[in-house]
């Protein structure tokens, strides 16, 4: 069955570097992948979407990659901050799915001043 | 704009009892969707709507049942609550384009069932 695996464990990241998040899926071969960032008691809030012939994607400190070939996202957050703190979501999905997404089930990030 | 509001926020039930989660958007979004959201895992999409008056099974339908019959709206029922199905519920929609596009959230709904 599909899965989609990201670091259980929380990430602690000192203020100023820059934290990697991982997300890695198996059996299963998405067009595109999605980020989302929920923060406790809220839903989540969407970030950044990268297609299947996207390596690299940007949004101002925010950099997202997708290597279709080791079946792996990585989410980059540059020069952090403690209100980046917060539990980030990767959902890849398919184009012949009325664009449905799996859900990953987060990696809290823990920005330390 | 609201967004995607959720009524109630909080629910306690007892088992066997049943309820309606309301969920209303004012984006003139085409789809909808319910997710429910457990402690270690991913989001699950219990159902979901491509427009008014459509519904479909998603991951979970078990227990559930929805209803679309105005655009702005998706209903979650719960018939006869079980203690399996306490969670925070989730609900979202997007925009029909033509290619993928994100999900804007509700703020969800925590059910606890007794």
């Amino acid at each position: 069955s599909q899965k989609i695996e990201q670091n259980s464990e929380a990430l602690n990241i000192q203020e100023g570097k820059t934290a990697t998040l991982t997300c890695n899926y198996t059996n299963y071969s998405p067009a595109y992948l999605q980020w989302y960032r929920q923060d406790p008691g809220r839903g989540p809030v969407f970030l950044l979407l990268i297609r299947e012939n996207e390596k690299e994607k940007r949004k101002e400190r925010l950099k997202v990659t997708f290597d279709t070939t080791l079946k792996q996202s990585l989410f980059h957050i540059t020069a952090s901050q403690p209100a980046d703190s917060a539990t980030y979501l990767c959902a890849p999905g398919c184009l012949d799915s009325n664009y449905q997404l799996i859900w990953g089930a987060g990696t809290k990030l823990i920005i330390k001043p | 704009n609201a967004g995607v509001t959720q009524t109630p926020k909080f629910r306690v039930l007892k088992t066997g009892q049943s309820m309606t989660l309301l969920c209303a958007q004012d984006m003139n979004h085409e789809y909808m969707y319910w997710y429910r959201q457990d402690p270690g895992m991913g989001l699950r999409l219990i159902h979901y709507s491509v427009g008014e008056g459509t519904t479909a099974k998603g991951e979970v339908p078990d227990g559930y049942n929805v209803s679309r019959l105005k655009k702005q709206n998706f209903l979650l029922g719960l018939e006869s609550a079980a203690p399996s199905q306490t969670s925070v519920y989730f609900c979202a929609s997007s925009l029909v384009s033509g290619r993928p596009i994100e999900q804007f959230f509700g703020p969800g709904t925590r059910l606890t069932v007794l």
